[in-house]
């Protein structure tokens, strides 16, 4: 079974930092390529980030003026999602989810909050 | 970015209606196209890919269709659990991008 848990989530202050992260089980990790979608409080989904299964290419979404970074650790089936200079916009349940061409297989989600 | 337009923004429906919900993309994407179920407090399921192919175990009553700029998801007999709220993605350039959502309600 397809396992993708998120975690590292939380309340941090503006202008600080936080890193998720995902673990897989169930799947090859190393051959598929993952992404991070997120979705704030009462509003739509918004794709961030994608890298491939190697670790390259990866694309991010134009909003986030480079403050995030994606990467993987194949060795240990593992997402991450560095998150610098956190605003309040940023505040969302973030999503690891497996795929490129469609979104077959989510996370339950992890909540980063980012107020004062 | 390519813009997906979702309408209507919300719905009222009865179970047994028949329910389109359209998805309008800025530029052509040929049927590079998914569709999206999400429950309150739940992550998003898979509903359709490639713009028209049901994903294995969703219920036939869901289709989609359209290509280019223009698309459908059909429910065709709505069911109590399907009352939810319905998102559209495109996967045709980077930034992959989300339509608005269409929130289905019971009437």
């Amino acid at each position: 079974e397809v396992q993708l848990v998120e975690s590292g989530g939380g309340l941090v202050q503006p202008g600080g930092s936080l890193r998720l992260s995902c673990a897989a089980s169930g799947f090859n990790f190393s051959t598929y390529e993952m992404n991070w979608v997120r979705q704030a409080p009462g509003k739509g989904l918004e794709w961030v980030s994608y890298i491939g299964s190697s670790g390259s290419p990866i694309y991010y979404t134009d909003s986030l003026k480079g403050r995030f970074s994606v990467s993987r650790d194949n060795a240990k089936n593992s997402l991450y999602l560095q998150m610098n200079s956190l605003g309040p916009e940023d505040t969302a349940v973030y999503y690891c989810v497996r795929g490129i061409y469609y979104f077959g297989y989510w996370g339950q989600g992890t909540l980063v909050t980012v107020s004062s | 970015a390519i813009q997906l337009t979702q309408s209507p923004a919300s719905l009222s429906a009865s179970v047994g209606d028949r329910v389109i919900i359209t998805c309008r993309a800025s530029q052509g994407i040929r049927t590079v196209l998914a569709w999206y179920q999400q429950k309150p407090g739940k992550a998003p399921k898979l509903l359709i890919y490639d713009a028209s192919s049901l994903e294995s175990g969703v219920p036939s009553r869901f289709s989609g269709s359209g290509s280019g700029t223009d698309f459908t998801l059909t429910i065709s007999s709505l069911q109590p659990e399907d009352f939810a709220t319905y998102y559209c993605q495109q996967f045709s350039t980077y930034p992959l991008t989300f339509g608005g959502g269409t929130k289905v309600e019971i009437k």
